[in-house]
């Protein structure tokens, strides 16, 4: 039973447009999410946060959205740049867990020229 | 921040054969973690490396199949034991820091291929 859905495999976006990747957790108890962004031969790399007690994050050109009501969250990339290509994994955590975040299976972002 | 190094990068093995992967951080962290990830799946956790003790395996996860040390703060080491074609995936070590409890330091990650 996955806890962290993220249902788009992957996403195809021009340079210059946004990118929008989507993220749906299960469990009530998480509190904190996280993105992290995956290149190819590397691990993955934390890329922005968010507490449960906020709807928005921004830093820079990344934002990150979150609906608790939903159960919901996304992360948004404007301008999309070709470097911005990787697969991002959404990740959920909870203070009883340690804060040991579940992730989703992630998305592969290509950005074309 | 913590850099972290992972030995060997890749391997490919016989099965019923093991494999010792070696993870190493640039500096001391609090908390060492083992994830495996299968092709086309999330970023499963195996196991909690603790300092000096046993470490704790997550659920479908045990000691025999996935032994672990941490002899320090800053060295762990996974072994695959036994392995069978199944064993195949990207096994990846992780670390928090004091001051980013919060966030993972992913090391390189080590792919694993078993015949």
């Amino acid at each position: 039973d996955q806890q962290v859905k993220q249902n788009s495999p992957s996403l195809s976006v021009q340079e210059g447009r946004i990118s929008i990747l989507n993220c749906d957790y299960t469990n009530s108890m998480f509190d904190y999410f996280l993105w992290y962004k995956k290149y190819p031969a590397e691990g993955p790399t934390f890329l922005i946060s968010i507490s449960s007690i906020k709807d928005k994050n921004e830093d820079g050109r990344f934002t990150v959205f979150l609906n608790k009501s939903a159960k919901h969250l996304s992360l948004h990339i404007v301008p999309s740049q070709p470097g911005d290509s990787a697969v991002y994994f959404c990740a959920a955590s909870a203070v009883g867990g340690s804060y040991i975040p579940t992730f989703g299976r992630g998305t592969s972002l290509i950005v074309h020229p | 921040s913590a850099v972290i190094s992972q030995k060997p990068s890749r391997d490919i093995c016989q099965r019923g054969t093991s494999l010792t992967i070696q993870c190493q951080v640039d500096s001391q962290v609090t908390m060492m973690f083992w994830y495996r990830q299968q092709p086309g799946q999330s970023l499963t956790l195996i196991a909690t490396a603790n300092q000096g003790s046993e470490a704790t395996y997550e659920s479908g996860f045990v000691i025999d199949k996935f032994p672990i040390s941490r002899p320090n703060l800053t060295f762990s080491t996974l072994t695959v034991s036994n392995m069978s074609p199944e064993d195949s995936s990207i096994y990846l070590c992780s670390a928090t820091t004091a001051s980013s409890y919060n966030e993972q330091f992913f090391g390189p990650g080590t792919r694993l291929t078993v015949l």
